[in-house]
C-alpha cells in the first residue's frame, strides 16, 4: 500500500461544531484529493490540491475548506458540520498531473455528524 | 463538464457467468478512463486503465468513443470478484480525477 494515513479513522461529532480531517502521505506525490462516499451517489470529489498551497474546488465543495501548507499534508475542514456531511471520507494521491496516472488511496474515515 | 455515469447500482449473477459492468462518460476532450476496485474491508485500488490495454484478473475494458463507453466485461465471473467497482476518468487538461456512482458485483455460488 502506498503510504497514505487518514486520521481520525471515526468521528462522532455535533452539529455546528468545527472539524478537521488530515491526510497524509509518505510518496512525496504532488497530487492530492479529497471525496466522500455516499450511497447512490458514489465517489464525489471535494477539493483537490496540485502542490503547496495549490488548491481548487472539485463536484461538492460548499462547506468545505483544504489547505496544504506542506507536501505530505492536506488537510479537510468542516467550518460548521451538518448532518448532510456525515459520510466515508477517503484520500486520494498521484504522482502527476497526467491522465493516465493511477492514483492511490487512504482507508477512509467515517464521520457522523449528530 | 467531466461526467461517469454507472447505471446500474447493483449487478447480482452467479459463478460462471459473463459479466458486463456498464459506464458512459461525458467529456468533449480525450479523457483517460479507468476502473477502480474496492473488496469488503480493504482500500480503493486501481483495477486497470484504459491506457494500459491490459487484462487484469479475467477483467477487460475497451473504450468506444463512438458510444463514450469503457465497460468492463469478465467472461466467468468468479465469487470472490464480489466488489464495488467504480468507473473513473481523468482529462489531459484538468487535474479533476472524477468518479461514478458505482457498481456492487455480487457473484453467488
Amino acid at each position: 500500500d502506498a503510504g497514505i494515513t487518514q486520521s481520525p479513522r471515526h468521528k462522532v461529532t455535533e452539529t455546528g461544531t468545527p472539524v478537521t480531517l488530515r491526510c497524509h502521505q509518505t510518496e512525496n506525490h504532488r497530487y492530492m484529493y479529497w471525496y466522500r462516499q455516499d450511497p447512490g451517489h458514489g465517489l464525489r470529489l471535494i477539493h483537490y490540491s496540485y502542490g503547496v498551497k495549490d488548491t481548487d474546488k472539485g463536484e461538492v465543495s460548499d462547506g468545505y475548506s483544504v489547505s496544504r501548507s506542506k507536501t505530505e499534508d492536506f488537510l479537510l475542514t468542516l467550518e460548521s458540520a451538518t448532518s448532510s456531511q456525515t459520510s466515508v471520507y477517503f484520500c486520494a494521491i498521484s504522482d502527476t498531473g497526467r491522465a493516465d496516472t493511477e492514483a492511490f488511496f487512504g482507508q477512509g474515515t467515517r464521520l457522523t455528524v449528530v | 463538464a467531466q461526467r461517469v455515469t454507472q447505471p446500474e447500482k447493483l449487478l447480482s449473477v452467479f459463478k460462471g457467468a459473463p459479466v458486463e459492468l456498464k459506464c458512459n462518460y461525458s467529456y468533449s476532450g480525450s479523457p483517460e478512463l479507468f476502473w477502480y476496485v474496492q473488496y469488503s474491508r480493504q482500500r480503493l485500488q486501481l483495477l486497470l486503465r484504459h491506457i494500459s490495454r491490459e487484462s487484469i484478473k479475467g477483467f477487460t475494458a475497451d473504450l468506444n468513443k463512438g458510444e463514450t463507453s469503457f465497460h468492463l466485461k469478465k467472461p466467468f465471473a468468479q465469487e470472490e470478484d464480489s466488489a464495488m467497482y467504480y468507473c473513473a476518468l481523468r482529462s489531459y487538461n484538468t487535474d479533476k480525477l472524477i468518479f461514478g456512482t458505482g457498481t456492487r458485483l455480487q457473484v453467488f455460488p
